[in-house]
């Protein structure tokens, strides 16, 4: 069965910290790797993922992919209030428009 | 670009009503999904379509659910009857092509069934 599996659930940390989010999953025809940051709306798009070891960055934001070990982390430094938000994985099977979505990590940062 | 637009917004509905959803995707996309969120099982995926065709619908949960797209401008998402545990956010995602670029979401429905 495919799946997507996110960790922690939650995680609260002090403005300033450094956190790390893990998605690991098993998925038939591994086609891409979707971060989303969603917050009381719809989820956005952070980052696509498709190859190994090739690091994407945005601002504070950075995500690597592992296609071996099958798993993948999205790092944020320096956190701000502005990022307490649900951080969604989502990985995409290569038969089709098939996506599947981790049930996401809730962060909350606090002055 | 106005993105994806949903509507209703919020729906209050009473225990075995029909209920429709509407869902307006970004031009020129071409792939348009349908989620349900809850806090228990996270985003779940419904159904699919491509070029306005629906390519895997397993994912809807029984026969009361229903989802058209009768034009790429335009689909439908409808539960009749609803029931209480249909309550969640029901979220509209469309992207161009099949393959290798991001979902865009909608701002989702929230339906609450009595």
């Amino acid at each position: 069965e495919d799946k997507v599996v996110q960790s922690p659930l939650s995680l609260v940390v002090h403005e300033g910290d450094t956190v790390t989010l893990n998605c690991s999953y098993e998925v038939t025809n591994f086609r891409s790797l979707l971060w989303y940051k969603q917050e009381k709306k719809a989820p956005t798009f952070l980052f696509m993922l498709t190859s190994s070891g090739i690091e994407k960055k945005s601002g504070r934001l950075s995500s690597i992919l592992d296609k071996k070990e099958l798993f993948s982390i999205l790092n944020i430094t320096a956190t701000q209030t502005g990022d307490s938000a649900i951080y969604l994985c989502a990985v995409e099977g290569n038969t089709g428009n098939q996506f599947y979505f981790g049930t996401g990590t809730s962060l909350t940062v606090i002055p | 670009d106005a993105g994806v637009i949903q509507s209703p917004r919020h729906e209050v509905t009473e225990m075995g009503q029909e209920v429709t959803l509407r869902c307006k995707p970004i031009s020129g996309h071409n792939s348009l999904f349908w989620y349900r969120q809850t806090m228990m099982r996270g985003l779940e995926l419904l159904i699919y379509f491509n070029n306005n065709v629906p390519i895997d619908d397993s994912g809807m949960p029984e026969d009361r659910f229903s989802a058209k797209m009768p034009n790429a401008s335009f689909s439908t998402l409808k539960i009749q009857p609803s029931e209480p545990r249909d309550s969640a956010v029901y979220f509209c995602a469309s992207r161009a092509g099949t393959a290798y670029n991001e979902q865009f979401f909608g701002p989702g429905t929230r339906l609450t069934v009595l």
